[in-house]
């Protein structure tokens, strides 16, 4: 099936830096979404993004539709020790129909307080 | 409340047994999904409905089963020629087949 390339694997970053992940494909999407996941538990929606070019924030996270339509990013602002997870991007195509989300490796962010 | 139950969180089965994972959603959502998740691994889908009475195989759907007889439920059967199925599974759904799928708890299946 398709791959998403999520990068960095992992961080481990100070508590208050910011945070930067990526996730680039070789073909086009139409979404792209960003999940987090804590440990046990089932991933949960942080942001949605549909046009080219669309930055959207929520709270201290802000992501990034690519304007190729190829690629998104992450970002979160000054951390804290509550950041901690697994953080996965997620992309849908339109072939003849909608195609179920491909979902990235996941980035692994660890906070240092 | 609204949401997505997976149920059991926690699930310990011999080898060579089948065992069936439940999923429901009063989301009032179309299409439902089964993704597994394994260490250092990203989600890999296993079956996905858009619509009930009908479903299409993910990437590895070897080794599973699902029905969809009824919109909110959409129960997974781990078979015994699945040649490893201890994993993390995570059942999802969405309002219809495009964008946004919200995650159930998750069940975590051990094969000893």
């Amino acid at each position: 099936g398709q791959q998403l390339n999520q990068s960095p694997q992992s961080m481990f970053i100070q508590e208050g830096e910011d945070v930067s992940m990526n996730c680039t494909s070789s073909s086009i999407f139409n979404t792209w979404l960003w999940y987090k996941q804590d440990p046990g538990e089932g991933p949960v929606l942080l942001i949605a993004l549909y046009k080219a070019g669309e930055l959207t924030s929520n709270g201290r996270l802000t992501a990034q539709f690519g304007i190729t339509r190829k690629d998104s990013f992450l970002n979160i602002s000054a951390s804290i020790p509550s950041d901690v997870g697994i953080y996965f991007c997620a992309g849908q195509q339109y072939l003849s129909g909608n195609t179920p989300l491909v979902f990235g490796k996941g980035t692994r962010l660890s906070v240092i307080a | 409340d609204g949401g997505i139950t997976q149920s059991p969180k926690y699930l310990f089965r011999k080898e060579g047994q089948n065992v069936t994972l439940s999923c429901e959603q009063n989301l009032n959502h179309d299409a439902m999904y089964w993704y597994r998740q394994d260490p250092g691994q990203g989600l890999r889908l296993i079956y996905y409905s858009q619509i009930v009475n009908d479903f299409q195989k993910g990437d590895i759907a070897e080794g599973y089963s699902v029905s969809r007889e009824k919109k909110e439920s959409f129960p997974l059967t781990v078979t015994s020629a699945q040649k490893n199925p201890t994993a993390f599974y995570l059942c999802a759904s969405s309002i219809n087949s495009q964008g946004e799928a919200f995650f159930g708890q998750g069940t975590r299946l051990t094969v000893v």
